[in-house]
């Protein structure tokens, strides 16, 4: 079974530029979670995809942050301008269920660098 | 509050000592999920174990151990005779119901480097 993968693993841009962020879960899950972590601080919850939908889409921190899940496959997370303070790393995960049993499966994660 | 709280940023050891990573976490809720998971210097994260909250033994798989102690709100790790491939960050998470919703909640990791 294929992990979670997400591309690009390291993005450099410039503030006020797009990037835009992708994951694919594994196969079949139909939970897709988005987490970021800035230096040095604790991992925290970005949103929550069931399928298509956005479950919880709490942890957003503003409208410059847009992600999407078309067809409930493959999610993009774009970042329209971006700030200095939006580098660290973004992780993806996916689950079967949603249940708090369930284990969540990470990716990689990518490394934003605003400059 | 749903808060995990990894005080210790940093850890230095040398091979083959024993170390011990702390986590202590805060909930209101009577059933919920602890996690360990283990950043290597790859960048991924790997889960390590899931504890729930009705389960109180403790666990060991090979040289590492947890214990969980719903006392004091602790869900301790332990890695017995460190080696160098130990070297990552940990993390400690706790699931639960926030607002309705399940989430992941990370403490701040631990940076744990083990010197040959």
């Amino acid at each position: 079974e294929a992990g979670v993968t997400q591309f690009p693993s390291h993005s450099v841009i410039e503030k006020g530029q797009t990037v835009t962020l992708r994951c694919d879960p594994i196969s079949g899950h139909d939970n897709l979670y988005w987490y970021r972590r800035v230096m040095g601080k604790e991992i925290k919850f970005l949103l929550h995809f069931v399928k298509e939908s956005k479950q919880d889409e709490s942890g957003m921190p503003n409208n410059r942050f847009l992600a999407e899940r078309t067809g409930g496959t493959y999610s993009t997370l774009k970042v329209q301008p971006a700030e200095l303070e939006d580098s660290g790393v973004y992780f993806c995960a996916s689950s079967h269920n949603r249940g708090l049993r369930d284990g969540y499966t990470f990716g990689s994660g990518t490394r934003l660098t605003v400059v | 509050a749903q808060k995990v709280t990894q005080a210790q940023t940093e850890i230095s050891v040398v091979e083959k000592e024993d170390v011990t990573l702390d986590c202590v976490y805060e909930t209101r809720d009577t059933t919920y999920y602890l996690f360990w998971y283990k950043q290597p210097p790859s960048g991924e994260l790997v889960f390590l174990i899931r504890r729930n909250s009705f389960d109180e033994q403790n666990e060991i798989s090979g040289r590492y151990s947890w214990n969980f102690q719903k006392s004091t709100s602790s869900f301790n790790f332990t890695i017995t005779a460190s080696q160098v491939v130990d070297s990552a960050v940990y993390f400690c998470a706790l699931r639960a119901i926030i607002q309705g919703a399940q989430k992941l909640v990370f403490g701040q990791g631990t940076r744990l480097t083990i010197n040959p």
